[in-house]
């Protein structure tokens, strides 16, 4: 299979709180996970991703643990703000490692 | 430097047409990706062009087809054109890392609407 996941698909949260998106894949030769974010009307972007060799990365406030072993993945986002209202996708490549699949999204909105 | 840039921006075209989408890379980079957004979906992937050739390609029919040029820019072509094909058709650059990382960077990608 080539499938990755992704849950929630919406996600509502004050600002201030924590957001946690997860994702699952199914191709266990998976190396590489990267998450992109996509604003309104704008393109996607990476915001941080990482390699099967490492369990946690964390970038000021966001982070991802990755768990090769049930193969998930997931992002949290800390003390949200409202610029962190966007579509969240999580990816893996599958197949090979130029094939990178993508999660269906999470739309993040942000309340003040 | 130049981000990857796509044209057109729009395009609109009837069923049973031909729809021709451009790319270029940033410069530097040798790899090419296209990759169908169907609105409020998720971003599906189309095709993989390294170094001239397709190295790989997503879920989709043969009427979709492209090519990469000697100077790494790109041409996605969509052959008998389909109502359902309508969607956002982003193309993306990536640099060899050398260490198994592949950043995608994407272009504002172009807005296939078919009658």
């Amino acid at each position: 299979g080539e499938n990755v996941e992704q849950h929630p698909s919406t996600l509502s949260v004050q600002e201030g709180d924590s957001a946690v998106i997860k994702c699952t894949y199914s191709d266990s030769a998976s190396n590489y996970f990267p998450w992109y974010k996509q604003e309104l009307g704008k393109r996607p972007q990476l915001i941080i991703d990482i390699r099967s060799n490492v369990g946690e990365k964390k970038d000021q406030r966001i982070a991802v643990t990755l768990n090769k072993t049930a193969k998930h993945f997931s992002l949290h986002i800390t003390e949200t703000q409202p610029e962190d209202s966007a579509v969240y996708f999580c990816a893996a490549p599958t197949d090979s490692w130029g094939k990178l699949q993508f999660g269906a999204g999470t739309q993040v909105v942000v309340t003040p | 430097e130049a981000g990857v840039t796509q044209s057109p921006t729009h395009l609109i075209k009837t069923r049973g047409q031909q729809a021709t989408l451009r790319c270029s890379p940033i410069s530097g980079h040798t790899s090419v990706y296209w990759y169908q957004q169907a609105l409020g979906l998720g971003l599906q992937f189309l095709l993989w062009y390294d170094e001239g050739e397709e190295r790989n390609r997503g879920n989709f029919p043969p009427r979709f087809s492209g090519r990469q040029f000697p100077n790494y820019s790109s041409e996605l072509n969509v052959n008998a054109l389909e109502l359902e094909d309508s969607a956002l058709y982003l193309c993306a650059s990536s640099l060899e890392t050398g260490e198994g990382t592949r950043e995608l960077f994407f272009g504002e990608g172009s807005r296939l609407t078919v009658l």
